[in-house]
Formats: structure tokens, C-alpha cells, sequence
């Protein structure tokens, strides 16, 4: 358990249905990123957080996916109207800013939410 | 094209033997390579993290090597267990925030 938890696990959904993942980061981690992973591949970046500035947004991000992180602290992804293409792993992972006296890259990653469209 | 390739794709090996899983970039700006390891339905933990500054890290039978001439890293494991089983993932970062770029994996088995 790395401290950084997801909900839900597993969400099963029809097509055209609006799904909303939730990640809550390890405390003080500043930087949070969403990745995506489907079966057999590495997982690709979806976008990133600096407290609550969307900072950078991938190209996969379409318009029906939106992400925040109000108050820098938690962080939502939904997906409108879901399509059997958005199947996939959905993770996240939290990071601290490094500072002078303690450098911390890892990025640590939460159990993912495993998205099936039917 | 890749960014990241993991060789190889599949490794099944006996229990005890000492194995090399590769990770190459085609991009030469790097800042950091992660290793993590994944199991099935599971999420992603690290093992080792090399900064572009370093040549290697290591932990317990874990070693990991990174040569930012040539573009590529190693990861060694000694002794291999069959609880060392799972999905091995290289990752890259091109600037201090912090952004993974991954290798699509290395699906390692050790059998007893």
C-alpha cells in the first residue's frame, strides 16, 4: 500500500453513460498524475496537477474527459458519455515538490480503478 | 513510434538464475528512469529510481543501471523467486515535474 487510494476499484458501465474516478493523494504530495493502461501496454499520461493547476493535458484527453483537483487535495476524473474504447486501467499517482534538503522524484501509484464499457 | 521499449516482451525462467531486463529510449532527455513492478489487476510499485546524475542504484538483489549515451537501462535481478513473478514496467522522465513515460513491459515468470 503506497498511501495513495482510489475509488472506485471497479466500475462497469454501459456505453453513453458519464463514469467519475476519485484519487486522494498521499499527504503533502503536491503533484498528482492520472495515467491510463490497457491490457498488455505500459500506461500512457493523461494529465497533471500542481496543487489545483491542470498544468498539462494529453492528447488522449479527449473532450469528454475532465479532470479537477479542488482545494489541491483530492482529484476527480469523469468521462462523458463513455465509449467501449475508454476499457482500461485508470491510475494515479502522487508526488512531493522537491525541495533543497529532501529530494523525492518517486511517484508513487494508487491500485488503479479498472473501467469496463459494455 | 516507441518512445520506450522494454526487452523482452515475455521471460520465463527456473527459480535461482540471475536475469537482465533491458529498457532503451530513443529520447536523450532524460531527468529520472523508474522501475516498478506490477501485478496482475494491481497497481504500479517502484522499485528503483536513477537520477540522471547516477549510474546505478540497488536494493536488496535489485540492480539498476542507466546510460544516458546510449540510451538505455538495465535492470538486474539475482536469485531469482517465483514471487518475483510479475509485470516489470521502465519508465522515463524528460523534465522535473515528473511526467512517466512508460515501456509497454516486461512479463517476467519464475518457475519453482
Amino acid at each position: 500500500d503506497t498511501g495513495v487510494s482510489q475509488n472506485p476499484r471497479h466500475k462497469i458501465t454501459k456505453r453513453g453513460q458519464n463514469v467519475t474516478f476519485r484519487c486522494d493523494p498521499i499527504s503533502e504530495h503536491n503533484r498528482l498524475y492520472w495515467y491510463r493502461q490497457t491490457l498488455g501496454q505500459g500506461p500512457e499520461f493523461l494529465t497533471y496537477f500542481q496543487n489545483e493547476a491542470q498544468l498539462e493535458k494529453s492528447r488522449l484527453l479527449s473532450d469528454r474527459f475532465s479532470a479537477e483537483r479542488p482545494k489541491g487535495s483530492f482529484s476527480t476524473l469523469e468521462i462523458q458519455r463513455t465509449e467501449q474504447g475508454d476499457s482500461a486501467m485508470y491510475l494515479c499517482a502522487t508526488r512531493p515538490t522537491a525541495d533543497r534538503i529532501k529530494i523525492d522524484y518517486e511517484q508513487y501509484f494508487g491500485p488503479g480503478t479498472r473501467l469496463t464499457v459494455t | 513510434k516507441q518512445e520506450v521499449t522494454q526487452i523482452p516482451a515475455a521471460l520465463s525462467v527456473p527459480e535461482g538464475e540471475n536475469l537482465v531486463l533491458n529498457c532503451s529510449f530513443t529520447d536523450s532527455a532524460i531527468y529520472n528512469l523508474q522501475w516498478f513492478r506490477q501485478d496482475p489487476g494491481k497497481g504500479l510499485t517502484s522499485l528503483l529510481l536513477i537520477q540522471s546524475s547516477q549510474r546505478e542504484q540497488t536494493s536488496g538483489r535489485l540492480n539498476a543501471s542507466l546510460d544516458k549515451s546510449s540510451g538505455r537501462s538495465t535492470l538486474y535481478i539475482a536469485a531469482s523467486q517465483p514471487g518475483d513473478s510479475a509485470t516489470y514496467l521502465c519508465g522515463k522522465t524528460g523534465t522535473s515535474y515528473g511526467k512517466l513515460t512508460f515501456g509497454q513491459g516486461t512479463i517476467l515468470t519464475v518457475h519453482p
